[in-house]
């Protein structure tokens, strides 16, 4: 079957640097998409990597194995702004998006 | 502004009465999806269209039904509400194959008492 596994809940400190990593298992893989969504928001798009490596752009990054079926978003300069759900999504042979679950990201002061 | 429209915002509903939920987009996007998203569970998808004129079914399809008359106008229907369809829906659209990501409606939040 299709899976996307992150964790459910994380706690980082404003000004620090988080991870949130993400493992999937899809049939067939054409990239893999981070979104944040704000408490009653609708999620917006974040990044999309399909080759394996890093990807920056500003403050986030997000980094793709390929081989490892696992991807993880890397947060730097927390902003209490960043409190939101990070949602890990990989798009399958189909080219359909298969979601994760959401992880809740608290930045405490 | 380019970009997805639903409506309405939020609705109360009483069981067995039918619902349409509207969702329109400007950004003459081919294929437009349909999901619900519960705490816990993420965004599940209900329905899809690929293009104008063909729909499929998603995960959870069951008492839910869409059409794709155009490109611009996705909507959806529940025949018969139940208190199990309470949860936000979200109205999304995205070109070609998806490699630019989904752009999401900001929502219709659905309570079936």
């Amino acid at each position: 079957g299709q899976n996307i596994d992150q964790p459910t809940e994380m706690t980082a400190t404003e000004g620090a640097i988080v991870q949130i990593n993400c493992t999937y298992q899809t049939s067939g893989f054409n990239g893999l998409f981070w979104y944040q969504q704000h408490a009653g928001e609708a999620p917006t798009f974040l990044s999309y990597n399909v080759l394996d490596g890093l990807e920056e752009k500003g403050r986030f990054s997000s980094f793709l194995s390929r081989s490892k079926g696992y991807s993880y978003l890397l947060l730097k300069e927390l902003q209490m702004k960043d409190s939101a759900s990070y949602l890990c999504a990989a798009l399958d042979s189909n080219y359909q998006l298969i979601w994760g679950a959401g992880t809740k990201l608290i930045i405490k002061p | 502004i380019a970009g997805i429209t639903q409506a309405p915002t939020s609705q109360i509903l009483a069981a067995g009465r039918r619902m349409t939920l509207r969702c329109t987009q400007d950004m003459r996007h081919n294929a437009m999806y349909w999901y619900r998203q519960d705490l816990g569970l993420g965004l599940r998808l209900i329905h899809y269209s690929n293009t104008a004129g063909t729909t499929g079914k998603g995960e959870v399809p069951d008492g839910y039904s869409v059409s794709r008359a155009n490109t611009d106008d996705f909507p959806l229907t529940l025949a018969s509400a139940v208190p199990s369809q309470t949860s936000v829906y979200f109205c999304a659209s995205s070109d070609g194959q998806g490699l630019d990501g989904y752009t999401f409606g900001s929502g219709t939040r659905l309570t079936v008492v």
